[in-house]
């Protein structure tokens, strides 16, 4: 089983309200990550969990705030967030350290009015 | 630098044909991956073949293969006998060192499967 699960599928918020994203992955794997993937273009890195600590984050507004309650759990918490915030947000997962390949979720598109 | 090269923007290739995505890349790093994804229109990232940087052969998982080439740094992937449901963007990336790293992502190739 490869599957990584993220809800909702898509979600529309103004740029008051609060919301969450969330990403599921039932392979053990110890490490989890959060990308943001703009139209066209490739993924970029936001946040990476190892072993349900921070790891990386690479200098995302404080308006996004991950969350890994689990081993199996990466939630993204949005909050304020601008128009150039709607994108595609991927979650992945891999074994860990090393060169391992990472498994994506479905994503979630995100607009922002 | 660009660590990740994609050069071909877009492709177009007839059904049941091969076709050739082109990926170089660039590390000092001896230990290294290399893999490709591809992204349909739906929007998921769908692993589909890795290629160590101490793997003797090259990879291959199904329809598609990787020509490795060390010297040249070029981790190409070949489709065999493509099919319409092969139209998606393919991101070539690598992740480096035996520690923790991230994955670095070409810029994608758009491949157009056409019957």
């Amino acid at each position: 089983d490869t599957e990584v699960t993220q809800t909702p599928k898509h979600l529309v918020m103004g740029m008051t309200n609060k919301k969450s994203l969330k990403c599921e992955q039932h392979m053990g794997h110890r490490a989890m990550y959060w990308y943001k993937q703009k139209a066209k273009k490739p993924p970029e890195l936001m946040f990476v969990y190892s072993y349900e600590k921070l790891s990386i984050n690479e200098s995302v507004p404080s308006r996004f705030s991950p969350e890994c309650p689990n081993s199996s759990l990466l939630n993204l918490h949005l909050h304020a967030l601008q128009p150039e915030d709607s994108a595609l947000y991927l979650c992945a997962s891999s074994q860990g350290e090393g060169v391992y390949e990472q498994y994506f979720g479905p994503g979630t598109r995100l607009t922002v009015t | 630098a660009q660590k990740i090269t994609q050069t071909q923007p877009g492709m177009f290739v007839q059904e049941k044909e091969a076709v050739t995505l082109d990926c170089t890349y660039d590390t000092s790093d001896p230990s290294y991956g290399l893999f490709w994804y591809k992204q349909p229109s739906s929007g998921e990232m769908i692993f589909l073949i890795y290629q160590g940087s101490y793997d003797q052969q090259n990879a291959t998982e199904g329809r598609y293969s990787l020509n490795f080439q060390k010297a040249r740094k070029s981790a190409n992937l070949v489709i065999s006998a493509s099919q319409l449901g092969d139209s998606a963007m393919y991101f070539c990336a690598m992740r480096e060192g035996t520690g923790y790293s991230t994955l670095t992502f070409g810029k994608g190739t758009m491949l157009l499967v056409s019957p």
